[in-house]
């Protein structure tokens, strides 16, 4: 079993929409997580860290159920520019410099 | 735009070449990372650093070395590049003090294709 899980998609939704993806882990001592961003063949860029009281950046919502180890993000209004891979990452419990990705959900927006 | 750099950008090679891709950072970053991802996976851990004279290996088992000489400088080697190694190279970087707990910045990779 992989150590994070995601639907791989692709969710594919309309300009302004709301999407939501989920993630799994399975080390329940895990401490930190993150969601990140990949545009095709780009680089991973942080898209928000994800607190345990659930956090909040503009139209993405974050939110950690530490009980069920999972994680989601919540885009709202969604525009063709949120076209991309998202990426679940959790920190390594006995490193905490080491992030272990997801697959990643694609998501692709259409007009 | 985080200041981190990876030559070559593409490589194509034969088998049994020895080649290195370099990393470099310009955030003084005490920390740094090398990634592989094959299309559609999941990026996995081959190489780190804590600092200058510093390198750990990764959770992903690989035939590649790695020297951290300067703080900013952290490249990878192939003695003997074969088929097996062709895939993408993700170099990043972090900092304690940085803007997001644990935040890494990576540079734009570097696709092997070994012949």
């Amino acid at each position: 079993r992989k150590e994070v899980e995601q639907d791989p998609g692709p969710f594919n939704v309309p300009e302004g929409a709301t999407v939501a993806f989920n993630c799994t882990y399975s080390n329940s001592a895990s401490q930190s997580f993150f969601w990140y961003r990949q545009d095709c063949r780009k680089e991973p860029k942080l898209l928000m860290s994800v607190y345990s009281s659930g956090n909040e950046d503009g139209r993405f919502t974050a939110q950690l159920n530490r009980a069920s180890q999972y994680i989601s993000l919540l885009i709202r209004d969604s525009k063709l520019s949120d076209s991309a891979t998202y990426l679940c990452v959790v920190a390594s419990f006995y490193n905490t410099d080491k992030l272990i990705f997801g697959t990643g959900t694609r998501l692709q927006v259409f007009p | 735009e985080a200041d981190i750099y990876q030559t070559p950008r593409y490589l194509v090679i034969g088998t049994g070449k020895k080649i290195t891709l370099e990393c470099s950072q310009t955030m003084g970053h005490d920390k740094m990372y090398w990634y592989q991802q094959d299309p559609g996976m999941e990026l996995h851990l081959i190489h780190y650093s804590y600092g200058v004279n510093s390198t750990e290996k990764g959770d992903l088992s690989s035939e590649s070395t790695v020297s951290r000489i300067r703080t900013e400088h952290f490249p990878l080697t192939l003695e003997s590049a074969r088929p097996s190694h062709t895939s993408q190279y993700l170099c990043a970087s972090s900092d304690l003090a940085g803007s997001a707990y644990n935040e890494q910045f990576f540079g734009p990779g570097t696709r092997l294709t070994v012949l």
